[in-house]
């Protein structure tokens, strides 16, 4: 069965970096984008980035743009995040998530399958 | 960017009744292919999110037929025609095809 897998997370200052995983089996990793979502604390979910099949496509949210980068190695079937100068506010839970079949160069249907997530802690 | 407000924030419902989560969009939902493309996710406490509903009323593998999904333009509904106690949990409304991504403030399902 599909299994996405994150690590990655743990506890950083304001304004260092952390770069999370997220390894995938079970199915052909290189047929489909892929997406981080997070929860912060209390709040509810919150997309973060993108990126298509073949990588050539990324989107991101406002509130990461610039900070976060999205990439994949579809030769051993993960994507990451890496995170640079870190705020307090990107402290949340943060998951990879496949896109769904069909659409180019995402699918309108979002993701389908999600990973049980990794905790991201930003404090001084 | 689209706004998703989903209404109630909160829902207690007595086990075997109906329960109904209403999602508005800040702008129409139709796609240039003339499709809507909405979809719904439901989030327990320490899992994963799991997707019940896409493309409006699509349900999605698994997902008990007690769940069914309407709506078209800016307004949504998810319906549960008889609440049972593995319903509980946080519900998400989320479109597909408007950039950035972004999620309905989520309503919370409790028993009664």
């Amino acid at each position: 069965q599909i299994q996405l897998v994150e690590s990655g997370g743990g506890v950083v200052q304001p304004g260092r970096s952390l770069r999370l995983s997220c390894a995938a089996s079970g199915y052909t990793f290189n047929d489909y984008g892929m997406h981080w979502v997070r929860q912060a604390p209390g709040k509810g979910l919150q997309w973060v980035a993108v990126i298509s099949k073949d990588g050539d496509y990324k989107y991101y949210a406002d509130t990461v743009r610039g900070r976060f980068t999205v990439s994949r190695d579809n030769s051993k079937n993960t994507v990451y995040l890496q995170m640079n100068s870190l705020r307090v506010e990107d402290t949340a839970l943060y998951y990879c998530a496949k896109d769904s079949p069909l659409g180019a160069p995402f699918s309108p249907h979002g993701m389908d399958v999600w990973g049980r997530g990794t905790t991201v802690t930003v404090s001084s | 960017d689209v706004v998703m407000t989903q209404s109630p924030p909160s829902l207690s419902v007595t086990l075997g009744q109906p329960a109904s989560i209403s999602c508005r969009s800040s702008q129409s939902l139709v796609y240039s292919d003339g499709n809507t493309y909405l979809n719904w996710y439901r989030h327990k406490p320490g899992e994963s999110p799991w997707r019940l509903i896409h493309q409006v009323s699509h349900r999605d593998s698994g997902v008990p037929d007690r769940f069914s999904g309407s709506g078209s333009g800016t307004d949504f509904t998810l319906r549960i025609s008889r609440v049972e106690a593995e319903d509980v949990g946080v519900y998400y409304c989320m479109p597909g095809t408007h950039w950035p991504l972004t999620f309905g403030g989520g309503t919370k399902v409790e028993i009664k």
